[in-house]
C-alpha cells in the first residue's frame, strides 16, 4: 500500500521555468524528507521538514511542510538542467524513522 | 566521511538462483535500512535495523528473502530462489538515531537482473 502520492508523475519543462511537485497523503507524518536520485545513485536528500506549516529554502528550492502534516510541496524557481531527476517524498509515521517512500516525480529540465 | 558501500554493483542470475548483496553503513550508524526500487518507482522499504535487531520487516517476502545483520554493522541481503519479480535495484541505507527526522544516507545501490 502505497500512503504517498506524488504528482505529477512526469515533469518536462524548459530551462528557467518554475515549478511544483506534490506529496499528498492521508496519514499525518512525524517528519518529510525530500530527496533527488540521479540515474545509477542513491537517492540524496535535499530537506526534512518536521513542523506543520514549516517552509525551508534551498537556493532556488523551496519546500513546504502542509498545517496538518500530511501533505508538501517542493517548487522549483527557475529550474536548471541540473535539476533533473527523480525527486521522492520520503515520510515517517511513526517516529521510529521508518521512512516510506512516494512514487516519486521525474523531472527534466531542457536547455 | 565515507559513505555506505554496497556491493556488487550489478548482478545478472537465472531464475530460481540465489543472490546475496553486501552493504557496509556509515561508521557509528545504528539503523540500517533495505530497499527495493523497481523501474521507475520509488523505493520500498524491505527491513529495518537498529543496531543487531530487526525493527521492521514487514514488507520483506519472508518466504524467498532474508536478510541479517550481525554485530549491529555489516547487512546481507540475500534471495532464494530468485524470480523474475525480482529484478530491481536494492538500495542500503543508514542513519543516526536520537532525532527527529534523522538523515539517511544512500549507498548507489545494486542492479539485479534476474532473466
Amino acid at each position: 500500500t502505497q500512503l504517498l502520492e506524488q504528482s505529477p508523475q512526469f515533469l518536462s519543462i524548459q530551462e528557467g521555468e518554475n515549478l511544483t511537485v506534490y506529496c499528498n497523503s492521508s496519514s499525518v507524518f512525524s517528519s518529510l524528507q525530500w530527496y533527488r536520485q540521479e540515474p545509477g545513485e542513491g537517492p540524496v536528500l535535499l530537506v526534512t521538514v518536521v513542523t506543520g506549516g514549516e517552509v525551508k529554502k534551498l537556493k532556488r528550492l523551496t519546500f513546504q511542510f502542509g498545517d496538518a502534516r500530511k501533505d508538501s510541496s517542493l517548487h522549483i524557481t527557475a529550474a536548471q538542467p541540473g535539476d533533473t531527476g527523480l525527486y521522492l517524498c520520503a515520510g515517517d509515521t511513526s517516529g521510529t524513522y521508518k521512512y516510506i517512500f512516494g512514487t516519486g516525480t521525474r523531472l527534466k529540465v531542457l536547455a | 566521511e565515507a559513505g555506505v558501500a554496497q556491493s556488487p554493483r550489478y548482478k545478472i542470475i537465472e531464475k530460481r538462483q540465489s543472490v546475496a548483496f553486501w552493504c557496509n553503513p556509515i561508521s557509528g550508524h545504528a539503523t540500517l535500512y533495505w530497499y527495493q526500487q523497481i523501474l521507475g518507482q520509488g523505493p520500498k522499504l524491505l527491513i529495518q535495523f537498529q543496531n543487531n535487531g530487526v525493527v521492521d520487516d514487514s514488507q520483506l517476502p519472508k518466504d524467498r528473502f532474508s536478510a541479517e545483520r550481525l554485530k549491529g554493522v555489516d547487512s546481507t541481503l540475500k534471495i532464494q530462489p530468485a524470480k523474475l519479480e525480482d529484478s530491481a535495484v536494492y538500495l542500503c541505507a543508514s542513519s543516526l538515531r536520537g532525532t527527529p527526522g534523522t538523515e539517511a544516507f544512500f549507498g548507489q545501490g545494486t542492479r539485479l537482473t534476474v532473466v
